[in-house]
C-alpha cells in the first residue's frame, strides 16, 4: 500500500533543544511539502521541495530547516529559534506541484 | 500568503440535508481543489477542478467553478454523520509553484 508515514506522532521539545520529524512516502513523487497548523486554523507552508537536493522557502520558514537527499524521505527540523513550535506539523507529496497533494497523519509537537 | 476563503467558518446541518461551502479566490488559478480533514488527522483529496471547466462531480460531491467571480462551491448531497470534518479549498496560482490552502469550514451533521 502506497502512501506517507509520519513520525512521530507526538513529539516534545524541551527549551533549547531542535528536534526533527520524519516524513516517506513511497508514492515515488517528485514534491514533498511541509506545512503548519495551528488549532482551528487552515495550513501554512513551511517548506517545499520539488525535486531531490532541492527545496525552497515557504510562508513561515524561521526557525525550521529541512533536506532532500532521497526522493523517498523529507525530515523536517525544529530549531530552537523557534520560539512558538507548537503545532500539528503535516507533511505531504505530490506527483507535481500543483497536483493533488497527499498528506500524512501528523505529527504534534508541544513544548515541555 | 492568503489566497482561498472559505464561507462559512462552520456549518451544522440534520442528517440528509445538503451542505454547501464556499471559496473565494484573488488571482488567476490553474486549478482549484477541495479537501477533507477528520480530526486530528491529515488531509485527504476529494476533487480537483481545472481553470476551464465549470462543474464537477464524483459521488455525493459537486463542485462549481465561477472564473468570473474568482470563486467556487462543495455542495454534499444527502449528507451524513460521517461527513462531519473540517473542508478546505486550495487554489494552485496560474503563475505559481504550489498550493495554497483557505482556512477551512467545520462541517457538523448531526444524527
Amino acid at each position: 500500500d502506497g502512501g506517507i508515514t509520519q513520525s512521530p506522532k507526538y513529539l516534545f521539545r524541551k527549551e533549547g533543544q531542535n528536534v526533527t520529524l520524519s516524513c516517506e512516502q513511497n508514492l515515488n513523487h517528485d514534491a514533498m511539502y511541509w506545512y503548519r497548523q495551528d488549532p482551528g486554523q487552515g495550513l501554512r507552508l513551511i517548506y517545499y521541495s520539488q525535486i531531490v537536493n532541492d527545496f525552497q522557502k515557504g510562508d513561515i520558514a524561521e526557525g525550521y530547516s529541512v533536506s532532500r537527499e532521497k526522493k523517498e524521505s523529507f525530515p523536517l527540523t525544529v530549531t530552537s529559534a523557534q520560539k512558538n513550535p507548537t503545532a500539528f506539523y503535516l507533511c505531504a507529496s505530490s506527483i507535481n506541484v500543483l497536483g493533488p497533494q497527499h498528506f500524512g497523519d501528523g505529527t504534534r509537537l508541544s513544548i515541555l | 500568503s492568503q489566497q482561498g476563503e472559505e464561507d462559512p467558518q462552520a456549518l451544522s446541518i440534520q442528517e440528509g440535508e445538503n451542505a454547501t461551502m464556499n471559496c473565494s479566490y484573488k488571482t488567476s488559478i490553474n486549478n482549484l481543489q477541495w479537501y477533507r480533514q477528520n480530526s486530528g488527522r491529515g488531509l485527504v483529496h476529494l476533487i480537483l477542478i481545472r481553470s476551464n471547466e465549470r462543474e464537477k462531480h464524483s459521488g455525493r460531491l459537486r463542485v462549481t467553478l465561477d472564473t468570473s467571480k474568482k470563486s467556487s462551491s462543495l455542495l454534499i448531497t444527502a449528507s451524513r454523520a460521517a461527513d462531519t470534518a473540517s473542508y478546505f479549498c486550495a487554489t494552485g496560482e496560474t503563475s505559481g509553484s504550489r498550493l495554497t490552502f483557505g482556512e477551512g469550514t467545520q462541517l457538523t451533521v448531526n444524527p
